[in-house]
């Protein structure tokens, strides 16, 4: 299973704080996706990383890949309470279905 | 573009019932997955669909469910006989290609079992 596990759970911090979050896979992947949830939402695509890049910027976002460690971290800089949400990665292998983590939780107190 | 389009947005049905989930993909986008979220997890893939295909279908229970996306019109996932733990939020996802591509979702049909 190329199962992403994202690390924390949940994150609670204050607004204008950076939020990082982790997430680990086991096997090999084609790329690792990281989503974001709005409570009883849809899931809204943030950034997409291939197996062959290190890091990736997106505004506010900056994702890193290590395929040595097999594992990807997300971060949100200067956080707002807009970014309240569950954060999900999700990895994507040779069968193309993505399999994601069960998310984690960020909290951003205003 | 309307993006994912995903109907009905509810929906409740008695032990017993069939539900039938929509799922119209973005247009130019030939593959559909369809995944199922329970509460305060993450999603579990269920079925991949290429246009009249099924291409993947390992995450889907082998009773009672089934999926089709047929040449013309939306994708279905369909339920038979449903349970009270059938009750969750699924999802449609689509996409241009396979794999290389961010998948675009739609906002779920959220199926309670009463």
């Amino acid at each position: 299973s190329q199962q992403g596990e994202e690390d924390p759970q949940a994150l609670s911090i204050q607004e204008g704080e950076n939020a990082t979050m982790n997430c680990s896979y086991k096997t090999s992947i084609n790329n690792l996706q990281w989503y974001r949830q709005n409570s009883g939402r849809g899931l809204v695509h943030l950034i997409l990383i291939r197996s062959n890049e290190r890091e990736k910027h997106s505004g506010r976002l900056r994702v890193t890949l290590d395929t040595s460690k097999k594992s990807s971290s997300l971060l949100i800089t200067a956080s707002r309470a807009a970014d309240t949400a569950s954060y999900f990665c999700a990895a994507t292998g040779a069968n193309s279905k993505l399999t994601f983590g069960k998310g984690i939780t960020l909290s951003v107190r205003p | 573009n309307a993006g994912v389009m995903q109907n009905p947005r509810h929906l409740v049905r008695r032990r017993g019932q069939e539900a039938r989930l929509r799922c119209s993909p973005m247009k130019g986008h030939s593959h559909v997955y369809w995944y199922r979220q329970l509460p305060e997890e993450g999603l579990k893939f269920m079925v991949y669909l290429q246009k009249e295909n099924i291409i993947d279908e390992s995450g889907m229970p082998k009773e009672r469910f089934s999926a089709e996306f047929p040449k013309e019109g939306p994708s279905i996932l369909r339920i038979q006989q449903v349970v009270r733990g059938d009750s969750a939020a699924y999802f449609c996802a689509s996409s241009f290609g396979r794999a290389a591509y961010g998948y675009t979702f739609g906002s779920g049909t959220r199926l309670t079992v009463v």
